[in-house]
């Protein structure tokens, strides 16, 4: 089983500030999600990477599989960006469903 | 587009209680997975459908839990005789096969 490890667990922040949110997990896999839920429950998919580095707005996630380690980092914090993020693998490699999730870090930017 | 919607998105029920929860994922989406979150945790795996038969429903905790998805769309997770260990957060996600998650907002359910 795929043992998936975040660092911090809590995180809080001045606007402005970068970010960085760190992933650890057992078993090589074939892609790494990070994920954003907000107060409420709802999870909002942000980034399925396999490899190198994607960028959307100002959310950058970075993946080395051989390290088996993923970061997310946000540039230019703001308040609405105080949310738990969390990371998820597959079970193995290849496995697509039935993924596995960190407990998540939840960040909080005051203004 | 609608993405993945899942109601009711509260529900609060009494011990020893049945309840439904619904699932609609996006359209065209052949893989259909539900998670259960606990306070203070990560969503866990349930059960993942693909088309309307169950792939792995290995996740489910006992057989008080039940869920189908009878024409590959729609899928409702049944809880028999709740107990107050089942108050949780319901996601439902969906998929294209091989594709990313979309996650629905959840079902918060409460058992008293």
């Amino acid at each position: 089983k795929n043992e998936v490890e975040q660092s911090p667990q809590n995180l809080t922040a001045q606007e402005g500030e970068f970010i960085t949110i760190n992933c650890s997990y057992s078993v090589g896999i074939s892609a790494l999600h990070w994920l954003q839920q907000h107060p409420g429950g709802g999870i909002v998919s942000l980034f399925m990477l396999s490899s190198g580095k994607k960028k959307h707005g100002r959310l950058i996630a970075t993946i080395n599989i051989q390290e088996k380690h993923s970061s997310l980092h946000i540039t230019a914090s703001h308040p609405r960006d105080s949310a738990v993020y969390i990371c998820a693998v597959p079970p193995s490699q290849g496995g697509s469903e039935k993924l596995v999730f960190g407990k998540g870090t939840k960040l909080t930017v005051n203004p | 587009g609608a993405g993945v919607s899942q109601t009711p998105s509260n529900k609060v029920t009494e011990k020893g209680k049945y309840v439904e929860l619904r699932c609609d994922p996006i359209s065209g989406h052949t893989a259909l997975y539900w998670y259960r979150q606990s306070l203070g945790q990560g969503p866990e795996f349930l059960i993942y459908f693909q088309g309307t038969g169950a792939a792995d429903d290995s996740g489910l905790p006992n057989d008080r839990f039940f869920a189908v998805r009878p024409e590959g769309s729609v899928s409702t997770l049944k809880i028999q005789r709740t107990e107050r260990g089942d108050s949780a957060v319901y996601l439902c996600a969906s998929s294209s096969t091989g594709g990313r998650a979309f996650f629905g907002p959840g079902t918060r359910l409460t058992v008293l």
